[in-house]
């Protein structure tokens, strides 16, 4: 079955600091792999997504992911932090059922302080 | 315009009682599902239809029992409300194929609490 693994609970990052969100990944087959973000009291936003292509993947609000094949990563990144980005994060992966079921991560709280 | 909607935002009811949660979406989508995420914010697929089709079905008491329809909505009916049913249910759309395959839209959510 696909999974994702998000080893870290909590990332705390300063305000203009670059951000790693970590996500690592376990398929059958090429993966689909997925960030999304969710703000308090909200519903999960998109936020990027690698199906094929380059391993250098950019989404939105400045965020970017890593694709690595040999670690089985996918990273979330962004240069620099914004007080705004403090959020909660999950890695997903579609399962390979065709149905676009996504299974996600356990979620990594980014809190970035001023 | 809200393109993933879901009512009512909060249910506050006691065991034993039945329960319904509603989902529309706006977005011309074929494929709609149901999420429940627990406190520990983990987020687990429930059910999802495709154009009106239950194509998923994980290992859910059938107590809920999903109902769509039409592909723009999808309602989850909840018999016998339990503690451990208290979660924040979410509504979700994508599009089965495309460009934008595997984006989905969430809704705000449902925080069902059961006393």
């Amino acid at each position: 079955a696909q999974s994702v693994a998000q080893p870290e609970d909590q990332v705390n990052v300063a305000e203009g600091n670059p951000l790693t969100v970590k996500c690592t990944y376990s398929v059958s087959g090429n993966p689909y792999l997925f960030w999304y973000v969710q703000y308090p009291n909200r519903g999960l936003q998109f936020l990027l997504k690698y199906i094929t292509g380059d391993n250098l993947v950019k989404g939105s609000y400045g965020f970017e992911a890593e694709f690595n094949k040999s670690q089985t990563s996918f990273h979330l990144k962004k240069p620099s932090a914004l007080v705004s980005d403090s959020a909660l994060y999950f890695c997903a992966v579609r399962d390979n059922t065709g149905f676009q079921k996504l299974v996600f991560g356990t979620g990594t709280r980014l809190l970035v302080s001023p | 315009d809200t393109a993933v909607s879901q009512t009512p935002k909060y249910l506050v009811t006691q065991m034993g009682n039945d329960k319904s949660i509603k989902c529309e979406q706006n977005l011309g989508h074929d494929t709609m599902y149901w999420y429940k995420q627990d406190s520990k914010k983990f987020l687990k697929i429930m059910f999802s239809y495709n154009n009106k089709e239950l194509i998923i079905n994980e290992t859910v008491p059938n107590r809920f029992s999903p109902k769509s329809p039409d592909k723009a909505h999808l309602n989850l009916h909840i018999n016998s409300l339990e503690l451990g049913d208290s979660a924040v249910y979410f509504c979700a759309s994508s599009q089965l194929a495309g460009a934008n395959t595997g984006e989905l839209f969430f809704g705000e959510g449902s925080r069902l609490t059961v006393l």
